[in-house]
């Protein structure tokens, strides 16, 4: 079965550039749609964006501006970008397949990202 | 963009009772609903998606309902494997939006 795992510096400072990976096993990553959800330290998930290994990419609105998904096919793996971060950035970040339709399955273990000086 | 509301923010239950929560979205969006279970320290795990139909591997106990805009998730006996918070999501249009969850308490 599919599997995930997401990696990444878990510390990055304010401004700067957060870059996580997202490896996936088991299966290959071309034909599909791959999604990051990030969630705020005790609080909710907030969709990220998602990606097709023919290359469209959609993401939230508000976060847009920032944010860059992308893969590499021969590494299996699929990558997110989200630049001039803040505090308000810290969060525990996921990588997901989606199922049929728009929700997700299966997920990432997660890896906490802080942003701090 | 939808907004999802999800209520009780926490439900305490005895093991064996039944457990009912809601998920209220700000629009239609028809059966484009999917729940997910979370456990402290891990993932999210897929429940039930297009409003009531179950994953693979989700026990029959769980069970979803409702469209439109009034969904409910149950969990008709308890177990004290459930105690996890819950949260619904729309797929209907973009943005994707989750409501902020349901933390379900073993009594």
């Amino acid at each position: 079965q599919v599997q995930l795992q997401e990696s990444g510096p878990g510390l990055v400072k304010p401004s700067e550039t957060l870059s996580l990976t997202c490896t996936v096993s088991g299966g290959s990553i071309v034909g599909s749609f791959w999604t990051w959800v990030r969630q705020p330290p005790g609080e909710g998930l907030e969709w990220i964006g998602h990606i097709y290994t023919g290359g469209s990419t959609n993401y939230n609105p508000s976060l847009k501006s920032r944010v860059t998904i992308s893969t590499d096919v021969s590494k299996n793996e699929v990558s997110l970008r989200l630049r001039s971060v803040t505090a308000a950035d810290t969060a525990v970040y996921y990588c997901a397949g989606r199922g049929v339709a728009w929700y997700f399955d299966p997920w990432g273990q997660g890896t906490l990202v802080t942003v701090s000086s | 963009e939808v907004v999802m509301t999800q209520s009780p923010a926490t439900l305490s239950v005895s093991p064996g009772e039944r457990a009912t929560l809601s998920c209220r979205a700000s629009q239609n969006v028809y059966s484009n609903l999917a729940w997910y279970q979370q456990k402290p320290g891990q993932a999210p795990r897929l429940l039930i998606y297009s409003a009531s139909t179950r994953a693979t591997g989700v026990p029959a106990r769980f069970s979803g309902s409702g469209s439109g805009t009034e969904f409910t998730l149950t969990i008709s006996s308890l177990q004290s494997e459930d105690s996890a918070v819950y949260f619904c999501q729309h797929y209907n249009n973009w943005p994707l939006t989750f409501g902020g969850g349901t933390k379900v308490e073993i009594k």
